[in-house]
């Protein structure tokens, strides 16, 4: 069955950086486009970036756009979000999610279906 | 950017209730938008996508509807598993953006 399973969260300071992972398992990992969502504590859900499945494109929100790097290494089923100057509105459960579809990109729309259990970032000084 | 204005905000009902969730976008967008439910401590999990299709193992009580700015979910017997938080999302290749959600309670 899919498996998604998110690590590296912690609790950093204003302005530091910090790299989250996200391990796949149970799919062709190489042939879906995943995903990075947060939620804010007792906040909604917000997309945050995208990658395709063959990395030719990678998209962001404008909340984080310059500051997120979304990357994928499709030899070791993984996926990463580098958050560099970390802001405290950063803060939040992320979710790494899979698309709905394999394959799927440019005028192939889709959205996540499966989602991992997050991982807890907190920026506070 | 497209905005996807979800309501209401919070929704009272009862077992057995008609229960619809509306979402509006702020531009044409067909019909991609997908609808999630959560619980409490967990991951959302996805119930309709293109709008009107249900995900596979989806109760079919849970319908969607609406193309273009509108578009709305409905529950058609409200059951106790479904008292839980609602999120409609508008999906491309290059965004994703949610509406604010619903919490039926």
């Amino acid at each position: 069955q899919v498996q998604l399973v998110e690590s590296g969260g912690g609790v950093v300071q204003p302005g530091t950086s910090l790299r989250l992972s996200c391990t796949a398992s149970g799919f062709i990992f190489r042939t879906y486009a995943m995903y990075w969502v947060r939620q804010a504590p007792g906040k909604g859900l917000e997309w945050v970036a995208v990658i395709s499945y063959d990395r030719t494109y990678e998209y962001y929100a404008d909340s984080v756009e310059g500051r997120f790097i979304i990357s994928r290494d499709n030899s070791k089923n993984r996926l990463y979000l580098q958050m560099n100057s970390l802001r405290p509105e950063d803060s939040g459960l992320y979710y790494c999610a899979r698309d709905h579809w394999a394959n799927c990109g440019g005028d192939c729309y889709s959205s996540p279906k499966y989602w991992g259990q997050g991982t807890l970032v907190t920026v506070s000084s | 950017d497209i905005q996807m204005t979800q309501s209401p905000s919070t929704l009272s009902a009862s077992v057995g209730d008609r229960v619809t969730i509306t979402c509006r976008a702020s531009q044409p967008i067909d019909k991609w938008v997908a609808w999630f439910q959560q619980n409490p401590g967990k991951a959302p999990k996805l119930l309709l996508y293109r709008a009107s299709t249900l995900d596979t193992g989806v109760p079919s009580r849970f319908s969607g509807s609406g193309s273009g700015t509108e578009f709305t979910l409905t529950i058609s017997s409200l059951q106790p598993d479904d008292f839980a938080t609602y999120y409609c999302q508008h999906y491309n290749t290059y965004s994703g953006t949610f509406g604010q959600g619903t919490k039926v309670e």
